[in-house]
């Protein structure tokens, strides 16, 4: 079965950093672009990043661009995303989901991971 | 950036056809996706590239329109579809949504 498991959600505060994890099974993990999404309690999604099969390219919303990193380890079937600098505006429950290529549809979601940022 | 719009909430009855409506900003082509949200859990993809419908979802849901106007028909509302429903723009980067649909019970 084709999953995607997040971890790493935490409280930090304003100005520290924290990195998120995003394993993947049931699926060749190389072959399909990845995608960070966020959703702030009660509100709309937010696209945040996605990388490439390969992790050749990478898009950031300019809302986290220069704060955030997405990289990517297809040894290990797992996606990160390096969030410094936090804001507590970053405070949301952020998604992994897989893509057949940059401008596809988002098929398999992960369960989410909570993020507060908060002093 | 490309902003796409949806109504924020619709009243429905189970039984009812359903529209919900997606406006880009600019042309999108096909390149529009539904997904429904449920309370506490990740969005599930519906509809992709406006009107293919996702292997396993039932055949009541479909998507329909072109460039900058799209729609995602339930035409029976069942009890379970009451959810919130995105729409999703990947012709450009920044790759939007749309503010939700949540579709209530009347």
């Amino acid at each position: 079965e084709e999953e995607l498991l997040e971890s790493g959600g935490d409280l930090v505060q304003p100005g520290g950093s924290l990195r998120l994890s995003c394993a993947a099974s049931g699926f060749i993990f190389s072959n399909f672009a990845m995608n960070w999404v966020r959703q702030t309690p009660g509100k709309g999604l937010e696209w945040v990043a996605g990388i490439s099969g390969s992790a050749g390219r990478t898009n950031y919303a300019d809302s986290v661009r220069g704060r955030f990193t997405i990289s990517r380890d297809n040894s290990k079937d797992t996606l990160y995303l390096q969030m410094d600098s936090l804001r507590v505006e970053d405070t949301a429950v952020y998604y992994c989901a897989n893509s057949w290529g940059p401008n596809t549809y988002f098929d398999i979601w992960g369960r989410g991971t909570l993020v507060t940022v908060s002093s | 950036d490309i902003q796409m719009t949806q109504p924020s909430s619709l009243s429905a009855s189970v039984g009812d056809r359903v529209t919900i409506t997606c406006r880009a900003s600019q042309t999108i082509r096909n390149y529009l996706h539904w997904y429904q949200q449920k309370p506490g859990k990740a969005p599930n993809l519906l509809i992709y590239s406006a009107s293919s419908l996702r292997s396993g979802v039932p055949s009541r849901f479909s998507g329909s329109g072109s460039g900058t106007d799209f729609t995602l028909s339930i035409s029976s509302l069942q009890p379970e579809d009451f959810a919130t429903y995105y729409c999703q723009q990947t012709y450009s980067t920044p790759l939007t949504f749309g503010g939700g649909t949540k579709v209530e019970i009347k």
